[in-house]
């Protein structure tokens, strides 16, 4: 079973940052957080992920709380192109790493 | 980077009959590949976990005689849906994992399986 939680949807402005969350109050110590999308039809696309420093790259931000319970996944310019289905995953890295996949939260961004 | 190819990118066929997804990483190597299927509407779920060369590993309540998977190199797996029902219909995904940077998981474009 999936280990977060996220709210099933969420809109925002085209232009604005997005900021998805997701709580994942009961990862391990060597898990790691990981950010996928998937835009209809398609297979998801890796965006980031992160073990307890905040992370970026060229598609968004990753904010992980100090005590790891939760996190926020920050699109900083949201395009309409960004409208998809978010999902936050903790997984342990390398070998045991398997990816078992939730609900996510469905993005709207809105023109 | 990261390229992963899937072939066909949609299938329909009659009931009964065998449908192999090819999955390819075009641009790196892949020890682990993970397929899974996702029905409307639903959220990804995992099938199986295969090693290049190894047999592999279902999940609980997937038919490991009716999804047949191969993966016999390190940038190519297939997966085989045997004697394929319409409840079969769904969209299948496969993730290899890059050899020599095991953190991050890539997916392929998905294969949308139509059986009448």
């Amino acid at each position: 079973d999936a280990k977060t939680t996220q709210p099933p949807s969420m809109d925002c402005a085209e232009g604005r940052a997005a900021n998805l969350p997701c709580n994942h109050s009961t990862i391990s110590g060597n898990e790691y957080v990981y950010w996928y999308r998937q835009i209809h039809s398609q297979g998801p696309q890796y965006i980031i992920h992160g073990l307890k420093n905040n992370e970026t790259n060229e598609m968004a931000s990753l904010i992980i709380t100090e005590d790891r319970k939760s996190s926020t996944l920050i699109l900083p310019h949201a395009t309409l192109r960004d409208t998809a289905v978010y999902y936050c995953i903790v997984s342990p890295s390398s070998g045991a790493q398997k990816l078992v996949f939730g609900q996510g939260t469905r993005l709207t961004i809105n023109p | 980077g990261a390229v992963v190819s899937q072939h066909p990118s949609w299938v329909i066929c009659k009931s009964g009959t065998s449908v192999k997804i090819e999955c390819r990483s075009l641009d790196f190597q892949a020890t682990t590949m993970f397929w899974y299927r996702q029905f409307p509407k639903q959220s990804l779920m995992l099938m199986a976990t295969s090693n290049e060369g190894s047999k592999a590993t279902y999940e609980q309540g997937v038919e490991k005689d009716k999804f047949l998977i191969n993966h016999a190199s390190l940038t190519l797996s297939t997966l085989t849906v045997t004697s394929a029902h319409p409840e079969d219909s769904s969209f299948y995904i496969c993730s290899p994992r890059d050899s020599s940077d095991t953190d991050t998981q890539y997916f392929g474009p998905g294969t949308r399986l139509t059986v009448l």
